[in-house]
């Protein structure tokens, strides 16, 4: 069964870092592209990352250059380290599979429970 | 970036009633729309992808559908459980856009 499971949110002060984890089980990394989405209070789903199967990876406007998504294969660990952090950054972070193993965007099929963040002093 | 202009943001049903929600892409994006549900504290759950076709394990009284770049949710008849957020995303372009959700209460 395919799980995916967030941790290492928390409290942090404005300009301070934070590394999420994303821990995967059931599928691997080679085969499925992974999203970092968020969802700040009161607002809609917003796209923050993304990483191909093939290790490409894109970046939201509000991410680039502060944010970098990496993975550990074998550890089945995904990850979005998150530097220079600022007020709107708080928000519930979740992971997300892609549906299929192509290279393009795709729709998400498996999520994580979320992790949530809080950036302030 | 595709903006995908969700409405209502909000709705008041009764068990038993059809919910239908929209999505309008600010572009041409084909069929490649998704729906989700989400609750707080859980992991959003993908109903629909390719505009029409439901998730495996998705019961059947969700169904979407696709008018040029306008795009439908429905729920034919809601149940106790349905009451959640759901929001469109597409995925035509990168970046990936989603609706701003609606909230399903309870009337």
């Amino acid at each position: 069964e395919v799980h995916l499971v967030e941790s290492g949110g928390g409290l942090v002060q404005p300009g301070g870092s934070l590394r999420l984890s994303c821990a995967i089980s059931g599928f691997s990394f080679d085969d499925y592209g992974m999203s970092w989405v968020r969802q700040a209070p009161a607002k809609g789903l917003e796209w923050v990352s993304s990483m191909t199967s093939g290790g490409s990876t894109d970046y939201a406007d509000s991410a680039e250059g502060r944010f970098t998504i990496s993975r550990d294969k074998s550890k089945s660990t995904l990850y979005l380290q998150m530097n220079s952090l600022r007020g709107d950054d708080t928000a519930v972070y979740y992971c997300a599979k892609d549906r299929l193993g192509v290279p393009g965007p795709d729709a998400l099929d498996v999520w994580g429970p979320g992790t949530a963040v809080t950036v302030s002093s | 970036d595709i903006q995908m202009t969700q409405s209502p943001s909000s709705l008041s049903a009764s068990v038993g009633d059809r919910v239908t929600i929209s999505c309008q892409a600010s572009q041409d994006i084909g069929h490649y729309v998704s729906w989700y549900q989400h609750k707080p504290g859980k992991a959003p759950r993908l109903l629909i992808y390719d505009a029409s076709r439901l998730e495996e394990g998705v019961p059947s009284r969700f169904s979407g559908s696709r008018s040029g770049t306008d795009f439908t949710f429905s729920i034919s008849s809601l149940q106790p459980e349905d009451f959640a957020t759901y929001s469109c995303q597409q995925y035509d372009k990168r970046p990936l856009t989603f609706g701003g959700g609606t909230k399903v209460e309870i009337k």
